[in-house]
């Protein structure tokens, strides 16, 4: 079974400024899927960005942008020119893309960073 | 479009009660699925639905039952509701076509049993 970690509970950034909120993720599979998802107080799943494992390039998202280590299982999420409007909880997310039944085509969840914006 | 609906958002059970969470979903997803989130936690898959007629179970099913006998339509039935299934209840879907990446959620529904 596939495990994702996010060993960050909670980080704090001044606005304006840049933060990285890193995830690991465990998996014997080549082919799969990677999400963040942002949920803010309204508990609203927004899905802020995705990333395709058999892609090299990173994803970028206007400030939202990825540093994906496939090697070493890393999916990090970057936010540029953090705004008070991304003050939320934040999930890393995993997905097979091999459709083989037993919940392979659900998600897979961290336990989330909660995100603090300083203004 | 209303995209996935959830009802109801708020519901208080007695222990040994029993309910339906309604889900609904207007884009005409072959896929639908049932999550919990419980406090600090991330989301739980409990059921999955690739079309009408067909659901299996995911990480943590026991407890719950579900049917899928419309495409628009996955309701997730607690019996005997127990206070460890005081949770959030999320309901998603997604489109079958292998270009389609994305889950989309409904807004939760807030479970609380006592």
């Amino acid at each position: 079974a596939q495990t994702v970690t996010q060993s960050q509970p909670e980080m704090s950034v001044q606005e304006a400024e840049t933060v990285t909120l890193s995830c690991t993720y465990d998996t014997s599979e080549s082919d799969y899927y990677l999400f963040w998802y942002k949920q803010p107080p309204s508990r609203q799943m927004i899905l802020v960005i995705r990333q395709e494992a058999y892609k090299q390039q990173n994803a970028t998202e206007n400030r939202f942008s990825v540093n994906f280590q496939k090697a070493a299982k890393s999916f990090s999420l970057k936010i540029s020119d953090s705004q008070l409007g991304d003050a939320a909880m934040y999930f890393c997310a995993y997905r097979s893309a091999e459709h083989s039944g037993g919940g392979a085509d659900g998600l897979t969840f961290g336990k989330g960073t909660h995100l603090i914006i300083q203004p | 479009n209303a995209g996935v609906t959830q009802t109801p958002k708020f519901r208080i059970l007695k222990i040994g009660q029993s309910m339906t969470l309604q889900c609904t979903q207007d884009m005409n997803h072959n896929y639908m699925y049932w999550y919990r989130q419980d406090p600090g936690m991330g989301l739980k898959l409990i059921y999955y639905s690739v079309g009408a007629g067909i659901t299996d179970k995911g990480e943590v099913p026991n407890g719950y039952n579900v049917s899928r006998s419309t495409t628009e339509d996955f309701p997730l039935r607690l019996e005997l509701a127990a206070p460890s299934q005081t949770s959030v209840y999320f309901c998603a879907s997604k489109s079958r076509t292998s270009s389609s990446y994305e889950q989309y959620f409904g807004p939760g529904t807030r479970l609380t049993v006592t």
